[in-house]
């Protein structure tokens, strides 16, 4: 079956401007996550959804960051004013549900993120 | 404090032998789950292997299998056999507590596998 997508893969954009990352989980996932990895680090949390809800955006670095899951399904991660400092990759992650231990994640290939 | 770490930044092994990849924790929890996932130059995320706080035996999948010290709070991935597709780089990975909605990450090790 079909793992997890995310579009773009690349995303190159000039300082200010908005942008906007997709991410189409596992059929059948309802728990989805967003990761932010910068070069030479491991994945930072972001967000986590159950379904629609958004049941932890701890991670958010701040109000410039939002993510939205309108139909349980696919996400979109939306950056405003971007800066220069958002630019890394940006993983989604899928898993069975959240709220149980041992499901691991299962993670797309990333958005390369670019601020100029 | 950080909750994984990971001090090996960098590892060689010689094809075929076998490789411990470090990884110590941090957590209060009880009740936690250790996941190692594989991070080849392509940038996609593969896990494998997982191993919960209540686990009696070490977890083993394949040539994988994870050297978990719950007194000394470490969780570390050995693989035997090293090919060279093993070459990539290994984070280790905590979940806490029964509602975990978060993994926390350690800065990963790369490993390269010298034929």
């Amino acid at each position: 079956g079909a793992g997890v997508s995310q579009t773009p893969s690349n995303k190159v954009t000039e300082k200010g401007k908005y942008v906007e990352l997709r991410c189409d989980p596992i059929s059948g996932h309802t728990a989805l996550y967003w990761y932010r990895q910068s070069l030479g680090q491991g994945p930072e949390f972001l967000i986590y959804f159950q379904g629609t809800g958004a049941a932890d955006d701890s991670g958010l670095p701040n109000d410039r960051f939002f993510a939205v899951r309108p139909e349980g399904s696919v996400s979109t991660l939306k950056i405003q004013r971007t800066e220069r400092g958002d630019s890394a990759v940006y993983l989604c992650a899928s898993s069975l549900k959240g709220g149980t231990l041992s499901y691991e994640q299962y993670f797309g290939p990333g958005t390369r993120l670019t601020v100029t | 404090a950080q909750k994984i770490t990971q001090t090996q930044p960098g590892m060689f092994v010689q094809e075929k032998e076998a490789v411990t990849l470090d990884c110590t924790y941090d957590t209060s929890d009880q009740s936690y789950g250790l996941f190692w996932y594989k991070q080849p130059s392509s940038g996609e995320m593969i896990f494998l292997i997982y191993q919960g706080s209540y686990d009696e035996q070490n977890a083993t999948e394949g040539r994988y299998s994870l050297n978990f010290q719950k007194a000394r709070k470490s969780a570390n991935l050995v693989i035997s056999a090293s090919q060279l597709g093993d070459s990539a780089m290994y984070f280790c990975a905590m979940r806490e507590g029964f509602t975990g909605n978060q993994f926390y990450f350690g800065t990963g090790t790369s490993l390269t596998v010298i034929p």
